[in-house]
């Protein structure tokens, strides 16, 4: 497609299970970027991927966090052993090359935790 | 540590009218600025961008101000329309550096 494309658009699981959330950034694009949205908040940075180059992983709110990006393209975010604070809207964003241009973004996935 | 901040959490204009939404950043090292747009159940959407080395800059029916000497930053978007209600978002990123900073958004309440 021509946009950032994430799925599922929704997960509801239960606390201490674990989920993927993925995101297929727009062809071509070498920066990806995840967030996480909570209800009527701001977005608040979780990681940042750039080509071959180590990801920023500072914005991982915990170890329970990971992500990982294969080829340079799709990107996967995982939660392990969900907590209820989890529950958010988690965003993916890509940009050509990051740094000084805007990012497109996806619609997300609103993940609730029971 | 520094960051973008936004005066209002919410703004209501009537519809027709010019809308302002302000924005206080704090890093006087961030030399890119962006301003969203977020529907409800959308992903945030880029509605115009500017560097530092300008201090205006108009796209259709939206114009971005910049005032570096006390950090501030403007959108106005002209002849409010309904469609224009959504939550709004600053943006500030640093050259060379890759993470973009967001404000906590301001809510444009558009009355019909």
């Amino acid at each position: 497609g021509a946009g950032v494309s994430q799925s599922p658009s929704n997960k509801v699981t239960e606390k201490g299970k674990d989920v993927e959330l993925r995101c297929d950034p727009i062809s071509g694009h070498t920066a990806l970027y995840w967030y996480r949205q909570s209800l009527g908040q701001g977005l608040e940075f979780l990681i940042y991927f750039q080509g071959n180059s180590a990801p920023d992983k500072s914005g991982l709110p915990s170890d329970r966090f990971s992500a990982e990006r294969t080829g340079g393209s799709v990107s996967t975010l995982t939660i392990q052993r969900t907590q209820q604070e989890d529950s958010a809207v988690y965003l993916c964003a890509s940009s050509p090359r990051g740094y000084n241009q805007p990012q497109h973004f996806g619609d997300g996935t609103r993940l609730s935790i029971l | 540590g520094e960051s973008v901040g936004l005066h209002l959490p919410t703004l209501s204009v009537q519809e027709g009218d010019n809308s302002i939404i302000n924005c206080a950043y704090s890093n006087s090292a961030s030399d890119y600025f962006i301003w969203y747009k977020q529907e409800s159940g959308k992903g945030p959407q880029f509605i115009i961008d500017i560097r530092s080395n300008m201090d205006k800059r108009q796209g259709q029916r939206v114009t971005v101000l910049l005032n570096k000497t006390v950090k501030h930053l403007s959108l106005q978007i002209a002849a409010t329309q309904p469609g224009d209600s959504a939550v709004y978002f600053c943006a500030e990123n640093i050259e060379g550096y890759q993470k973009v900073t967001f404000g906590t958004g301001t809510k444009l309440q558009v009355i019909p």
